[in-house]
């Protein structure tokens, strides 16, 4: 069985300051690992994901996550934030052969000018 | 691409009701998963279907079931509705083989 943490439940954040979203997983197996976020009212969207390969991996908004296989983490980064990255954000995990998500239970971001 | 879309955005229903939530996924979406999202919480899975066939499940009770349809769409049913099952319900459709899950706005249940 697989599950995650995230280690922050709430995270405010000055605008173009730099943030850090902790996620830790525990799975007995090989995994894959995703981080999605959720702004008010809508659904989620993918913000990147780690499959194999390099363990860091990068979203077109500047987001970056690295996967650490011995500490089992994949924390996500952004260097300088925006007010539009208010949000809620889900890490989340599957093993290659069971397509289901697993989700944490979120971190919100809020972002002050 | 359409996107997902799900309906209705938003029900009240009350306590021993049946309800039915909609799912219609993108052309060559074949498989589609359910999630549950409770206030405050993550999502959590209820199950999946491929080609019209249910091929895995989350810890929820017989009274969730689904249906897949040949033209994308799905449905999520809930029979004998308990308060705790007020939530917001996600549908997530993706390509075999490909991990880019899309998932819709969700439909927003309330039980009361």
């Amino acid at each position: 069985a697989q599950s995650v943490t995230q280690l922050d439940s709430q995270v405010p954040v000055f605008e173009e300051a730099p943030v850090e979203l902790r996620c830790n997983y525990s799975s007995s197996v090989s995994v894959y690992l995703f981080w999605y976020v959720q702004y008010p009212n809508q659904g989620l969207q993918l913000l990147l994901k780690y499959l194999s390969g390099s363990t860091l991996v990068e979203s077109i908004n500047g987001f970056e996550a690295e996967f650490n296989k011995s500490q089992t983490s994949f924390h996500l980064r952004k260097p300088s934030v925006h007010i539009s990255d208010t949000a809620e954000y889900f890490c989340a995990v599957s093993d290659p052969y069971d397509y289901k998500l697993s989700f944490g239970a979120g971190t919100t971001v809020t972002v002050r000018a | 691409e359409t996107g997902v879309t799900q309906s209705p955005t938003h029900l009240i229903k009350t306590r021993g009701q049946q309800v039915t939530l909609r799912c219609s996924s993108q052309s060559g979406h074949n498989t589609v998963s359910w999630y549950q999202q409770a206030l405050g919480q993550g999502p959590q899975f209820i199950f999946q279907y491929y080609r019209e066939e249910e091929n895995g499940r989350g810890n929820f009770p017989p009274r969730f079931s689904g249906l897949q349809f040949p033209n994308y769409s799905s449905e999520l049913n809930v029979n004998a509705l308990e308060l705790d099952d007020s939530a917001l319900y996600l549908c997530a459709s993706r390509l075999t083989g490909n991990y880019g899950y899309t998932f819709g706005s969700g439909t927003r249940l309330t039980v009361v």
